[in-house]
């Protein structure tokens, strides 16, 4: 099956400026690679996404980029803001229905 | 537009004892999709269905059940309840199936087993 790993487990950024959090995965069939964003008492939310077709995405503060030959991708955020503190995690999935294999998260804070 | 719905929010279940949860997709979507979290082992996927069907069925023991309806909403149900049962309970709604289409979550029912 397929294995996320992700890194770090914790980060701690002053307000400005940029994060990063990395993942890989193992199997070479994945092809679909979305954030999730969760705060405290709530559901992981969907913050932007990348297919294996595209190697870099754009929204805003939020940008993902891919690899898909070393089997890795990474969520960069720029200016951060307070707000953005929350636990983040990245999945893989693939054509066989909608099965996500998660990271196992990093939590970032945005210290003020 | 609605989003996901999880009902209910908390639940409180005795050792032995079996639970229903239940999910409303967004509206239109056909795909629902049951994880697990726990802090140990993060976000374990449990089972997708869509158009009624199961399409996958993640590493979970046969405790665990789900259905779903040709409103697309879905249940999930554990059988004798254990401790280690105890989790965030999260489906997550899809237009379609395919793996490769936005998946959006609930709030989540917690669980907990005593």
């Amino acid at each position: 099956g397929e294995n996320v790993e992700q890194h770090p487990s914790t980060l701690s950024v002053q307000e400005g400026d940029s994060a990063v959090i990395k993942c890989t995965y193992s199997d070479s069939a994945s092809n679909y690679f979305p954030w999730y964003k969760q705060e405290l008492g709530k559901g992981p939310q969907l913050i932007i996404d990348i297919r294996s077709n595209v190697g870099e995405k754009k929204d805003q503060r939020i940008a993902v980029t891919l690899n898909k030959t070393a089997k890795h991708f990474s969520l960069h955020i720029t200016e951060t803001q307070p707000e953005d503190s929350a636990v983040y995690f990245c999945a893989a999935s693939k054509d066989t229905g909608n099965q996500f294999y998660f990271g196992t998260g990093t939590s970032l804070t945005v210290i003020p | 537009k609605a989003g996901v719905t999880q009902t209910p929010r908390y639940l409180i279940k005795t050792r032995g004892q079996q639970v229903t949860l239940s999910c409303s997709p967004i509206s239109g979507h056909r795909s629902v999709s049951w994880y697990q979290q726990t802090p140990g082992q993060g976000l374990q996927f449990l089972f997708e269905y869509f158009s009624e069907t199961q399409r996958n069925k993640g590493n979970f023991p046969g405790r665990f059940s789900g259905r779903q309806f040709s409103n697309s909403r879905s249940e999930m149900n554990v059988s004798t309840l254990e401790l280690g049962d105890s989790a965030l309970y999260l489906c997550a709604s899809s237009l379609r199936t395919g793996g490769t289409t936005e998946a959006f979550f609930g709030q989540g029912t917690r669980l907990t087993v005593v």
